[in-house]
């Protein structure tokens, strides 16, 4: 099974700051139709999971443009540029490229 | 609007089986792989099993290998989980999501209690 790596747990971050959250595969994640299917999540407290980012870089609809999605290979990367207040919340990775898909443990954000 | 509703959740003893529903619209169903996730009280999100498009192929976490069951309905655009032998460390809340997690459902909380 392909474990997925985040890092850090926990990021306390002031208001209007940048933050960056790292997730790392132990293996490839490139599908035979040469997509990478790493996503990101956004919980926020006491609400169902939303996907913020799609194979690596792909924002969905309606999320703000202060949250971008990098990486290749096994290292991947969601930042976000300025962070707000609804920004609250644990972010997970996700591979979708092999099954049993796999989550990363989830980084939690919260404000200084 | 692509929507999710999960239903069937509850309290059960220990060994006792529950089956999960998750109906679906705003999307064509038939043509999309479907994944169930869990979370348990306090924890990370969990992977726990999925089903291609057609219901050919299906996938279970090791956790739940041997004791859930996958399957789908494309006629009645519905994905289910069959879940036996439960245990005490299956209570979460389960999720209905698209395979890629576009889309998730509000959740079903499973309680296995004595």
């Amino acid at each position: 099974d392909v474990v997925m790596t985040q890092s850090p747990l926990s990021l306390p971050v002031t208001l209007g700051q940048p933050a960056s959250i790292s997730c790392r595969s132990s293996q490839g994640l490139v599908y035979s139709d040469g997509n990478t299917y790493l996503n990101w999540f956004q919980q926020r407290p006491g609400q169902s999971p939303r996907r913020l980012i799609y194979k690596v870089s792909n924002r969905d609809s309606g999320v703000p443009d202060r949250f971008s999605g990098s990486g290749s290979g096994t290292d991947f990367t969601l930042k976000i540029s300025r962070v707000e207040a609804e920004d609250v919340g644990v972010y997970y990775c996700m591979q979708g490229t092999h099954w049993p898909l796999t989550f990363g443990g989830g980084t939690k954000v919260e404000i200084k | 609007e692509v929507q999710l509703l999960e239903s069937g959740g509850g309290l059960v003893q220990p060994g006792g089986s529950l089956r999960l529903s998750c109906a679906a619209s705003g999307f064509t169903f038939s043509s999309y792989a479907m994944s169930w996730v869990r979370q348990a009280p306090g924890k990370g999100l969990e992977w726990v099993s999925g089903i291609s498009s057609s219901g050919d192929n299906t996938y279970y976490a090791d956790s739940v290998k041997g004791r859930f069951t996958i399957s789908r309905d494309n006629s009645k655009n519905t994905l289910y989980l069959q879940m036996n032998s439960l245990r005490a460390e299956d209570t979460a809340i389960y999720y209905c999501s698209l395979k890629q997690g576009g889309s998730w459902g509000q959740g079903t909380l499973v309680t296995v209690s004595s």
